[in-house]
């Protein structure tokens, strides 16, 4: 149980383009999800944290504008690179905790891999 | 400033050995603290949970320590195999409120050699 699929796995494309990742708990209803940025051999780095139904809460330095957060359902949430620069290529990772009890592990996607040319 | 560290970049031991990993952690006053894995191009996997009232926890072949006094949890793999191979992360509950916020090390890549 606790399955959280991620989507795309891999993507390339031009510096410019807007890039939307899903992220959808297959077997349960995720409360709190989780967007993650990983670097080679680097932590990873919170991006942002979101509650279904409402507004996502950005971590200090990453520019809300650039990477919009929708968690419209308890199933599914998105992320979305806006104009995307070289500069935004990472690995990003979404997770999410379910219902229940607090100080519950996170589940997590197998990552996006986004390279922009 | 607040801060996770986890010893070393990299370990590699013998298969059979028992592997030790090192979280330490400074200006936090975690209420639990998690364990994960992490293999290449994947997203982690949750391992174990320790709370602050715990000293120890077992799953197997893994132990986990938690020392709140000296800000420690120590993660270790008895009789390690070449498959424990990958990059494991600690992660804190960094306000104290168990309210799942949390923050992860950058990592120690353990490599098991047959």
């Amino acid at each position: 149980g606790a399955v959280v699929s991620q989507h795309p796995s891999w993507v390339i494309c031009k510096s410019g383009t807007s890039v939307k990742i899903e992220c959808r708990s297959l077997d349960f209803q995720a409360t709190t999800m989780f967007w993650y940025r990983q670097f080679p051999k680097q932590s990873l780095m919170l991006m942002a944290t979101s509650n279904e139904g409402s507004k996502a809460t950005y971590e200090q330095g990453v520019e809300k504008d650039k990477f919009l957060i929708n968690h419209a359902s308890l199933t599914l949430s998105t992320l979305t690179v806006t104009s995307a620069h070289p500069e935004d290529s990472s690995f990003y990772i979404c997770s999410a905790t379910g219902q229940g009890t607090l100080n519950q592990p996170q589940h997590f996607g197998d990552g996006t891999r986004l390279s922009i040319l | 400033s607040q801060k996770i560290e986890q010893n070393s970049e990299a370990l590699n031991i013998q298969e059979g050995k028992t592997a030790t990993l090192t979280c330490n952690y400074t200006n936090y006053s975690p209420a639990y603290l998690q364990w994960y894995r992490q293999d290449p191009g994947r997203g982690p996997v949750f391992l174990l949970l320790i709370r602050e009232n715990e000293k120890e926890k077992r799953k197997e072949r893994l132990k986990v320590t938690f020392d709140t006094t000296l800000k420690q949890s120590l993660f270790h793999i008895t009789a390690s195999q070449p498959a424990d191979s990958a990059t494991y992360l600690c992660a804190l509950d960094i306000t104290g409120h168990n309210n799942n916020d949390m923050r992860f090390g950058a990592g120690t890549r353990l490599t098991v050699k047959p």
